[in-house]
């Protein structure tokens, strides 16, 4: 079955600066990829998500880039904030087996002022 | 107006006793999930479910139960809560090969 690896476990970037997270995942017939944030104590919600025939999406200051022959994707915030602090998650579907998401264990995204 | 509701959204109970987590959606998914979340880490799935007559086991399932009771509730059940299951449990709903949403979380404490 699936299995997603997130890196880094926690991650530390000054304001401003730019922030990347990467999973890898071993189904190759997985399609679909999402990233969820979760602040504190909240729900995590979805930020932005890419399919396997794209291969890279932007939405303002979030990107996500995927590599289908190497099996890994990531996510890219710019220009960081001190909102942007939160636990990121990356998340693959199971393919043809039943498109259940395989979570990564998370990154905490920390932002420096 | 909320799409996944969960109730309580704050519980806390005795060792032994029997606890009723409810997530109810108005999302019109047919797949709904019960997970875990403890202090700093991941998501644990424990049930679930992709229709009213479908119903599966996660990967941390001992100690818990649910009930699909229509297509919009999927109910999770402590038989005997223990203090380790004090945790944050979140209900999700999703269409085949789409996103999740999540409900608020029930915080769960067991004394």
């Amino acid at each position: 079955g699936e299995n997603v690896e997130q890196h880094p476990s926690t991650l530390s970037v000054q304001e401003g600066d730019s922030a990347v997270i990467k999973c890898t995942y071993s189904d190759s017939a997985s399609n679909y990829f999402p990233w969820y944030k979760q602040e504190l104590g909240k729900r995590p919600q979805l930020i932005i998500d890419i399919r396997s025939n794209v291969g890279e999406k932007k939405d303002q200051r979030i990107a996500v880039t995927l590599n289908k022959t190497a099996k890994h994707f990531s996510l890219h915030i710019t220009e960081t904030q001190p909102e942007d602090s939160a636990v990121y998650f990356c998340a693959a579907d199971g393919g043809y087996s039943n498109y259940q998401l395989i979570w990564g264990a998370g990154t905490k995204l920390i932002i420096k002022p | 107006d909320a799409d996944v509701t969960q109730t309580p959204r704050n519980r806390i109970t005795k060792t032994g006793k029997r606890i009723m987590l409810e997530c109810s959606q108005t999302k019109g998914h047919d797949r709904m999930y019960w997970y875990r979340q403890d202090p700093g880490l991941g998501l644990q799935l424990i049930y679930y479910s992709f229709d009213v007559k479908d119903i599966n086991k996660g990967e941390i399932s001992d100690g818990y139960s649910v009930s699909r009771q229509a297509q919009a509730k999927f109910s999770l059940s402590l038989e005997s809560a223990i203090p380790n299951q004090t945790a944050l449990y979140f209900c999700a709903t999703s269409a085949k090969g789409g996103g999740y949403t999540f409900g608020s979380g029930t915080r769960l404490t067991v004394v």
